[in-house]
């Protein structure tokens, strides 16, 4: 099983600020890079932000950007607003029995 | 535009099996897409349980597969998860979601949520 290992636990930043979360795979995750970033809010339905490590998904403004290859891998969100107070998680979809990072909490101050 | 739903008995007795339904609506779950269930808990975050297609083939998280059970139902645009024998450790909010093109077990679109609690 691969492990993702995200850091910090909790980031608390203020609006306009940018922010930067960390995802470390336990194994390779390959050429294809096969990683995923979500924001999770309660109560709402949990939102697809990068796939492929780097690609957009549908109508995720480009304040969201996802970097990294191999093991290490980065979600950086620029120019913070107050509703991108949520929990991200990474996940890695590349083995059977895809697995999620534990998350991070972003608190806006 | 495609929209989720889950349903769900909200309190279940240890031991017990919860079943769970997503209805789908703005497509079909016969066409080209898995479907798949993801479930959130206070202590293990986000979980894959898994995935369905529309012949009815399965992949499961190998750590749920004895418990799970998924089917799907094209006559009332729906998919199900039986998960048997639950403990405290399934308390969750549970999740049905639709997978990307690109792979099965990357989710684009989700449902909002239900809460399943396992208590006596």
């Amino acid at each position: 099983e691969v492990v993702l290992t995200q850091s910090p636990a909790t980031l608390s930043l203020s609006p306009g600020e940018r922010a930067t979360l960390s995802c470390g795979a336990s194994q390779n995750i390959g050429s294809f890079n096969y990683l995923a970033w979500y924001q999770v809010k309660p109560g709402l339905a949990p939102r697809l932000l990068i796939y492929g490590a780097s690609t957009r998904a549908t109508g995720i403004p480009d304040r969201f950007s996802g970097s990294g290859s191999g093991t290490d891998f980065t979600l950086t969100i620029s120019g913070l607003e107050p509703e991108d107070s949520a929990v991200y998680y990474c996940q890695q979809y590349v083995s059977s029995g895809s697995t999620f990072g534990q998350g991070t909490r972003l608190e806006i101050k | 535009q495609v929209h989720l739903q889950e349903s769900g008995p909200g309190l279940v007795k240890p031991s017990e099996t919860v079943s769970l339904t997503c209805t789908v609506s703005g497509l079909s779950v016969s066409s080209t897409f898995y479907w798949g269930w993801v479930r959130r808990s206070p202590g293990k975050g986000l979980e894959w349980i898994a995935t369905v297609y529309r012949d009815g083939s399965t992949y499961h998280n190998p750590s749920l597969r004895s418990r799970v059970t998924m089917s799907i139902d094209s006559s009332k645009n729906q998919f199900s998860l039986n998960l048997k024998s639950v403990t405290a450790a399934d308390t969750a909010v549970y999740y049905c979601a639709r997978a990307h093109v690109v792979a099965t077990d990357l989710f684009d679109h989700w449902g909002q949520g239900t809460l399943v609690t396992v208590s006596s």
